[in-house]
């Protein structure tokens, strides 16, 4: 069974940082594309950032640039989600995600990020 | 990077079908086949109901089907079930790697 399981989240305040982590299990990790996307509480889903296989290829929504980091460790299972400059906007569950070709095929469950004073 | 336009809000009689739209550009629905729908129930993690644009994935019922006209993109779920109440949202290849999703739809069943 494919299994993805984040962790990371927390309480911050504006303009701190935190690193988000996601452990996979049972699929090739090393062949995987993989995203963070998140979910405002009682917003719609937004893409954050996407990772090569290799780690060679980033992308990231605009909003993002700049401030947030994703990166791989493949002798791991593991992702990334370095975030600088957190702003209360950024307050979100952030999801672990396999990427197949444009879809998401696996979700992890999820873990919350607050950005408050 | 502009979030794909669906409707807030759909509904539909148990047993009938309801369709929900999600309006792109030609950047992005309009010239990707990487389409796909996710549901979403309160609570819990998104799952993937359509991909390239009309694709079940094994497990999803065939009530449920996909389609794409110019940059408009359609989910259509048909046989109305109460199980498929929920939020239903899109998302489309933009190029370069990026991806966009719908603002979500809430879909009612009467």
């Amino acid at each position: 069974e494919v299994q993805l399981v984040e962790s990371g989240g927390g309480l911050v305040q504006p303009g701190g940082s935190l690193r988000l982590s996601c452990v996979a299990s049972g699929l090739p990790f090393n062949i995987w594309w993989m995203s963070w996307v998140r979910q405002a509480p009682g917003k719609g889903l937004e893409w954050v950032a996407t990772i090569q296989d290799d780690g060679t290829g980033k992308y990231y929504v605009d909003p993002v640039k700049g401030r947030f980091t994703v990166s791989r460790d493949n002798a791991k299972n593991s992702l990334y989600l370095q975030m600088s400059g957190l702003r209360v906007e950024d307050t979100a569950v952030y999801y672990c995600a396999a990427l197949n070709w444009y879809k998401v095929s696996t979700w992890g469950l999820g873990t919350p990020v607050t950005v408050s004073s | 990077q502009s979030a794909l336009t669906q409707p807030p809000s759909a509904s539909g009689s148990l047993g009938q079908s309801v369709t929900i739209s999600c309006t792109g550009t030609s950047a992005d629905v309009g010239g990707s086949n990487y389409v796909s729908w996710y549901q979403q129930h309160p609570g819990k993690v998104p799952k993937l109901m359509i991909y390239e644009v009309s694709e079940r994935p094994s497990g999803v019922p065939d009530r449920f089907s996909g389609s794409k006209s110019g940059n408009t993109a359609s989910l259509t779920v048909s046989g109305l079930q109460a199980e498929d109440e929920g939020d239903y949202y899109c998302s489309s290849h933009a190029g370069n790697n990026i991806l966009l999703f719908g603002g979500g739809t809430k879909v009612t069943v009467l």
